[in-house]
């Protein structure tokens, strides 16, 4: 099974701050990677897919990126509505997996 | 619009059982892979199951494999889970998720239903 590790598992931030969350795989996933936001109480909502495309209607604030590293999801100007929990999933090969979420306070 | 929504959860006791239904509007059911992601209170994410659009394929979590039982009716616009020999672990929100593309599967997820509780 691919394992996906996020870091931070959280981070304080305040508004109009750069974010930055990485996820890395147990092996090579290629750019199918996914990302997602989730509010307390709701179900997640996808922002990234293919690693770097912005699903329809996400705010172009958010970003996704491949390097050597891994993958980073980047929010360039931190808004209220951003804080959140927000989670990376691996597409390449069942079963799907998702990190262990990084949860996005204000600082 | 796109609407997902689930149904059926509840209090169960270990090694019981219960079946979890996903109702469908606004997209052509039929076309699309639809999947159940679970999330345990206060973790992460955990897909459990996956289904193709005529029902040949399926796929599941060895978490689950041999207790829950995926399977949709594509004249109903529904999608159910049959969970059986519930363990204290299996305690959750239960998410009916849509595949992103028709007919040829991406294997990520939107949109997402509202989510049923599972308590065992």
């Amino acid at each position: 099974d691919i394992q996906m590790t996020q870091s931070p598992s959280s981070l304080s931030a305040s508004v109009g701050d750069r974010v930055t969350i990485t996820c890395r795989a147990t092996q090579d996933i290629s750019s199918w990677l996914a990302w997602y936001q989730q509010k307390p109480g709701k179900a997640p909502k996808s922002l990234i897919y293919a690693a770097s495309s912005l699903q329809s209607g996400v705010p172009s604030r958010f970003s996704g990126s491949v390097s050597e590293t891994g993958f980073t999801l980047t929010i360039s100007s931190l808004q209220p509505e951003d804080f959140a929990t927000y989670y990376c999933q691996q597409y390449h090969s069942y079963p799907l997996t998702f990190g262990g979420g990084t949860k996005v306070e204000l600082k | 619009e796109v609407q997902l929504v689930e149904s059926g959860g509840g209090l169960v006791k270990p090694g019981g059982s219960l079946r979890l239904s996903c109702a469908a509007s606004g997209f052509i059911f039929s076309s699309y892979y639809m999947y159940w992601v679970r999330q345990a209170p206060g973790k992460g994410l955990e897909w459990v199951s996956c289904i193709s659009t005529s029902s040949s394929y399926t796929y599941y979590a060895d978490s689950v494999k041999g207790r829950f039982t995926i399977f949709r009716d594509n004249a109903k616009n529904s999608l159910y889970l049959q969970m059986n020999s519930l363990r204290a672990e299996d305690t959750g929100v239960y998410y009916c998720a849509r595949d992103r593309r028709q007919y040829q599967p991406e294997n990520w997820f939107d949109p997402w239903g509202q989510g049923t509780l599972v308590t065992v």
